[in-house]
């Protein structure tokens, strides 16, 4: 079974300093990871996906994230932080066949000023 | 851009009865999902849903929950009783075919159970 691990459930960052979210995954078979970011009060959007192409992902809002299939890791960064990445971020993971998606628990980040 | 929407934003019923919640996939989507997510905790897997019919379910999907492609359009996930520990924000997401490819989500209905 496939899962993932978020650690830290609340970071908390200064506006222009680089963020580190943690996520490490546990799965047989290679997998595909994914970050979404919830604002609140509205769903999940995608930031960005792993799929068995380039190990460094860019995605939206100037976020990255590298698999390392050596630490089983998936860590999301951003170099400079805004107030507005203020959101509960989650990772995901799932299997080829993409029919069952496991989520982290999150990681509520707080941009201070 | 398509999106996925989800109807009633909010829907509040007594204990012991039956709600229906209804989602309007991507069109061209071929793979539904439904999510939920109770209140501070992380999003949980409920069921995959494709060619008319449950490809995977979770432990949380029992005989309480069902799903249905009633139409052309609309994903619809049904729980006959509910309980309290029912209340949370559901979540329906939808792919395209083509593996891996991206789920979409909609914005959820919260669901309260009083």
């Amino acid at each position: 079974a496939q899962s993932v691990t978020q650690l830290g459930s609340h970071v908390s960052v200064s506006e222009g300093a680089l963020v580190l979210l943690r996520c490490n995954y546990s799965s047989s078979v290679p997998p595909y990871l994914f970050w979404y970011v919830q604002y609140p009060n509205q769903g999940l959007q995608l930031l960005l996906k792993y799929t068995s192409a380039a190990t460094l992902v860019k995605g939206i809002n100037g976020f990255e994230a590298e698999f390392k299939k050596s630490e089983t890791s998936f860590h999301l960064t951003k170099p400079s932080a805004h107030m507005s990445d203020a959101a509960e971020y989650f990772c995901a993971v799932s299997d080829d066949n993409n029919n069952d998606m496991r989520f982290g628990a999150g990681t509520r980040l707080t941009v201070k000023p | 851009e398509p999106e996925v929407t989800q109807t009633p934003s909010h829907q509040v019923t007594q204990m012991g009865q039956e709600v229906i919640l209804r989602c309007v996939p991507i069109s061209n989507h071929l793979y539904f999902y439904w999510y939920r997510q109770i209140l501070g905790q992380k999003v949980e897997f409920l069921v995959s849903f494709y060619n008319n019919e449950i490809s995977e379910k979770s432990e949380i999907f029992d005989d309480q929950f069902s799903v249905e492609r009633p139409d052309g359009s609309n994903f619809t996930l049904k729980i006959r009783s509910t309980k309290l520990e029912d209340s949370a924000m559901y979540f329906c997401a939808s792919r395209a075919q083509g593996v891996p490819d991206t789920q979409y989500f909609g914005p959820g209905t919260r669901l309260t159970v009083l």
